[in-house]
């Protein structure tokens, strides 16, 4: 298992509703990037953070928003809650700068918006 | 855009068999392509990679070939048990830092 740790596993919100995901990076790596799977999919790239500014955006409209916190440390931010957004949210972590490319995922928090 | 093509959706081989899975992507300018192996309810695991300016790679049982030209890259796992049953997702880099993953290959092996 990666070092990679994502709070909290599971979450039931109401649409309309924010919610926030917190996600701790592994020992060493600087940079946490956030992942939407839905059922069956494959992930879908939502942001990048590095240096505690975004650092690469996928399509998600901007009430996706994040932080990252100088101990690389890395939340999620969804306001206005959508039947659609309910799925798995992946963070990983990794190391910008060096010769390593490696992702490694943390377990995940299930959404569901009902 | 960017996008990552994965085939099979669905792939069912016997014990000790040998399963592939092909992607191909869009980005001429991806250098990086990892592969995941994903069992139910479970975090993505990076199982092997390959940068760009790399042929093939292997490692045990699996290995990871890459046609740049064709933007074509597969995985390839030798006899196969029936601990490799998950979805395996294929995924490729750019110089952004974005990784774009493939639909995915939901691989069974029957003993």
């Amino acid at each position: 298992e990666t070092g990679v740790t994502q709070s909290p596993t599971h979450l039931i919100k109401t649409r309309g509703q924010q919610v926030t995901l917190r996600c701790s990076s592994q020992s060493g790596h600087n940079t946490v990037s956030w992942y939407q799977q839905a059922l069956g999919q494959g992930p879908q790239f939502i942001f990048q953070y590095y240096r505690e500014e975004e650092n690469g955006r996928g399509n998600f409209p901007p009430r996706f928003s994040g932080l990252q916190f100088p101990n690389y440390s890395s939340e999620l931010n969804v306001n206005a809650l959508e039947l659609d957004d309910s799925a798995l949210y992946l963070c990983a972590s990794s190391h910008s700068g060096g010769a390593s490319y490696e992702q490694y995922f943390g377990p995940g928090t299930r959404l569901t918006v009902t | 855009g960017e996008n990552v093509e994965q085939h099979p959706s669905t792939l069912s081989v016997q014990e000790g068999d040998s399963a592939v899975i092909k992607c191909t992507y869009s980005d001429s300018a991806s250098n990086y392509f990892p592969w995941y192996k994903q069992e139910l309810g479970k975090r993505p695991q990076l199982i092997i990679d390959i940068r760009s300016n790399v042929g093939e790679k292997k490692d045990q049982r699996i290995a990871v070939t890459l046609n740049k030209t064709a933007k074509h890259f597969s995985l390839h796992i030798t006899e196969t048990q029936p601990e490799d049953s998950a979805v395996y997702f294929c995924a490729a880099k750019n110089q952004g830092g974005k990784l774009i993953f493939g639909q995915g290959t939901e691989l069974s092996v029957k003993p």
